[in-house]
């Protein structure tokens, strides 16, 4: 069964620095692909980033990268040059392959300081 | 374009009363999906659409809960002999295919009194 584990309840980061937000996860499918999702407090999910798991490179776009380390079967996001807006509920989540849904983890506060 | 629209934000309702929540995905976006998101959790699924059909049923709890998709567009989540445990925020979201990424609604907030 797919599991993702996010082991960071709250996370605090400076204005102007960047911050990693841990995911690992469990699959036995070799085929999968893995989302991060930002929850600012109006409730919206918005998709940020997505990795596949034969992706050769990390992805990034813009202040965002994924940190894919397959082995490991983690999937961490960096966030570059953090700024207020960034203040939110991220999420991981995977989808393995042949499948429609996805399954989250529980998701990192994430609180940026002036 | 409109993003995928869910109706009603919020419904409060007493236990034992029959509720519908609708989802309006993005024009185009076969893919149709509902979760069910608690306080302080991520989402959690509940059911799929490829087009008309319920593609993977398998998140729903129990057979309270039902939804359909009779013409591969609006979506309606019906929940049946509401109880407190079934407040929750639904979140409906939509996908060009089922390997694209998702994209989700504001959310119905349920509240079962």
């Amino acid at each position: 069964a797919q599991k993702i584990t996010q082991t960071q309840p709250g996370m605090f980061v400076q204005e102007k620095e960047a911050v990693t937000l841990d995911c690992t996860y469990d699959t036995s499918d070799p085929s999968y692909g893995l989302f991060w999702y930002k929850q600012p407090s109006s409730g919206e999910m918005i998709f940020l980033i997505y990795q596949g798991s034969y992706d050769q490179q990390n992805a990034t776009e813009g202040r965002y990268s994924l940190n894919f380390q397959k082995a490991r079967k983690s999937a961490n996001l960096v966030i570059s040059a953090s700024q207020l807006g960034d203040s939110a509920m991220y999420f991981c989540a995977m989808r393995e392959s042949g499948a429609g849904k996805s399954t989250f983890g529980d998701g990192t506060t994430l609180t940026v300081k002036p | 374009g409109a993003g995928v629209s869910q109706t009603p934000s919020n419904k409060v309702t007493e236990k034992g009363k029959y509720v519908e929540l609708r989802c309006d995905p993005i024009s185009g976006h076969t893919a149709l999906y509902w979760y069910r998101q608690s306080l302080g959790q991520g989402p959690e699924f509940l059911i799929y659409f490829q087009g008309t059909g319920a593609a993977d049923d398998s998140g729903l709890p129990n057979d309270r809960f039902f939804a359909v998709r009779p013409e591969g567009s609006v979506s309606t989540l019906k929940i049946q002999r509401t109880e407190r445990g079934d407040s929750a925020v639904y979140l409906c979201a939509s996908s060009l295919s089922r390997t694209n990424e998702q994209f989700f609604g504001p959310g119905t907030r349920l509240t079962v009194l």
